[in-house]
C-alpha cells in the first residue's frame, strides 16, 4: 500500500504560536484527509484535500499532489488543539484509507 | 448531520465470550469501514463493506466476524478473543467506496482479559 509519512512526531506550542504538520505520500492519491484524534478516540474531519487549499477558520490545509506532500497549517493555537494529528492517504485505484503515524500536539498555556 | 453512532463505548469481555459491536449512519452512504487502534498507533483497516457486501478483508483473524445487515447498519461480531485484541475500534462510512471522505464514529474501546 502507499507510504505515509508525518512530521514531526511531537511538537509543543505555546499558546498563541502558529505550526506546519508536514504529511509526505509515496504515490499519486484519489483521496487525503487530515483528521484530529481528542483524548477520547475520536476522529474529527478537519480536511478532505486531494489536491489544492482549504481553509477553515485558525486552520488551513494545501495539498500539492504533482509532489506528494500535505501541510497543516494552525494558527493561533489553544489548549483544546492538542491531541494527535492524523494524515490519511488512498492511493489512486487501490480505495483504502492509509494512516500517517500521527503528529501529538501539546499546547501549553 | 455527518454522524456516524458506535455501541457500547467501552465492552470488557473474557476470552470465551461473544459480544458484538455495532455502527450505525443515516447519511445514506453505501459503504462501511472497521478499522483497529492500538494505543499510540494509527488505525488500520480491517473490512470494508461496498453495497452491504464484504469487498476487503485485511487478513483478520477469523475470530472477528463482520455483518452488514442493511445500508445503514455494520456490525462486528466478536469470540475467543485474545488479550492482544485489546484495541480501540472505529466504525467509518463514506458516500461509495473509493476516493471518497471517510466520517469515523467516537469507537468502542474494547479490553480483553
Amino acid at each position: 500500500g502507499i507510504q505515509v509519512e508525518q512530521s514531526p512526531p511531537d511538537l509543543i506550542l505555546q499558546e498563541g504560536a502558529n505550526s506546519t504538520l508536514r504529511c509526505n505520500f509515496s504515490d499519486s492519491v484519489n483521496n487525503l484527509q487530515w483528521f484530529h484524534q481528542n483524548p477520547w478516540g475520536q476522529l474529527i474531519n478537519l480536511f478532505y484535500i486531494p489536491s489544492g487549499t482549504k481553509q477553515n477558520g485558525r486552520l488551513s490545509a494545501t495539498t500539492v499532489a504533482t509532489e506528494r506532500y500535505s501541510l497543516l497549517y494552525i494558527s493561533s493555537s489553544q489548549t483544546t488543539d492538542s491531541g494527535v494529528y492524523f494524515c490519511a492517504a488512498e492511493q489512486t485505484g487501490a480505495n483504502n484509507l492509509f494512516f500517517g503515524t500521527g503528529t501529538r500536539l501539546t499546547v501549553i498555556p | 448531520d455527518t454522524e456516524v453512532t458506535q455501541t457500547p463505548k467501552h465492552l470488557v469481555m473474557g476470552m470465551t465470550n461473544k459480544k458484538s459491536l455495532k455502527c450505525e449512519q443515516h447519511m445514506g452512504h453505501r459503504a462501511m469501514y472497521w478499522y483497529k487502534q492500538k494505543a499510540k498507533k494509527p488505525p488500520e483497516l480491517m473490512f470494508v463493506y461496498s453495497y452491504e457486501k464484504l469487498s476487503i478483508n485485511e487478513s483478520v483473524p477469523s475470530r472477528f466476524s463482520p455483518e452488514c445487515p442493511n445500508s445503514s447498519l455494520l456490525n462486528l461480531h466478536l469470540h475467543a478473543l485474545q488479550p492482544e485484541d485489546s484495541a480501540l475500534y472505529l466504525c467509518a462510512s463514506s458516500q461509495y467506496y473509493g476516493g471518497y471522505e471517510q466520517y469515523f464514529g467516537p469507537g468502542t474501546r474494547l479490553t480483553v482479559t
